[in-house]
């Protein structure tokens, strides 16, 4: 079965510092990966995929990731946080079955907090 | 750009007693999944339907049944509301004809039950 691990509960930044948020999946193929976006009480927005192909991903909002099949990774990044990135982030895993696509598997998500 | 729609927004239900989530997808998109999301959880995949069948099934209870209509909307229907059930549900939507693992979420439907 595959499975997402996202190692920080919570993360601090300070604006304009750089970030990386962690993400491992477990699983046998290729996966398919994404990172998703979730501000308080709202829906999850997509920020950026991985399917195949170039393995650093650049999503919305200056967010890009790297794939890393030896190390099973697939971290966010951003060179310079703004305020307004503080939220829930959501790495996940989806594979295919049937021809379609079965339901993502999310990670515990990591909770963003930028510091003035 | 369409977004997908979720209704109701908030609904709040006693113990026991039923409710009825409506989810319509994005223009042209024939796949649809619900998740539920519990308080400082993660979302957990209950169902998905393609073409009004049944695609995948995630945990979803016997309690809770689902089915995609003839229009692409769908409707999640839960019985016997217990007060774990209190969450907020997500229908998200894609489509095999456009990039296929790509699911565009709505904003959810708030339940709570007391």
């Amino acid at each position: 079965a595959q499975s997402v691990t996202q190692p920080d509960i919570h993360i601090t930044v300070s604006e304009g510092a750089s970030l990386e948020l962690r993400c491992n999946y477990s699983y046998g193929a290729t996966p398919y990966l994404f990172w998703y976006v979730q501000s308080p009480g709202q829906g999850l927005q997509l920020l950026l995929k991985y399917f195949s192909g170039d393995t650093l991903v650049q999503g919305i909002k200056g967010f890009e990731a790297e794939f890393k099949r030896s190390q099973s990774s697939f971290n966010l990044r951003k060179p310079s946080v703004h305020w307004s990135d503080a939220a829930e982030y959501f790495c996940a895993v989806g594979e295919e079955s049937g021809g379609g696509a079965d339901g993502l598997t999310f990670g515990k998500g990591t909770h963003l907090i930028i510091q003035p | 750009a369409a977004g997908v729609i979720q209704s109701p927004r908030h609904l709040i239900k006693e113990k026991r007693e039923t409710a009825t989530l409506k989810c319509y997808p994005i223009p042209r998109h024939d796949t649809v999944y619900w998740y539920q999301q519990g308080p400082g959880q993660d979302p957990q995949f209950l169902i998905s339907f393609y073409e009004k069948m049944q695609s995948d099934k995630g945990s979803i209870p016997d309690r809770f049944s689902a089915q995609q209509f003839s229009d692409y909307h769908s409707e999640l229907n839960m019985s016997s509301l217990e007060l774990g059930d209190s969450a907020l549900y997500f229908c998200a939507s894609s489509t095999r004809r456009g990039p296929l693992y790509e699911q565009y979420f709505g904003p959810g439907t708030r339940l709570t039950v007391t």
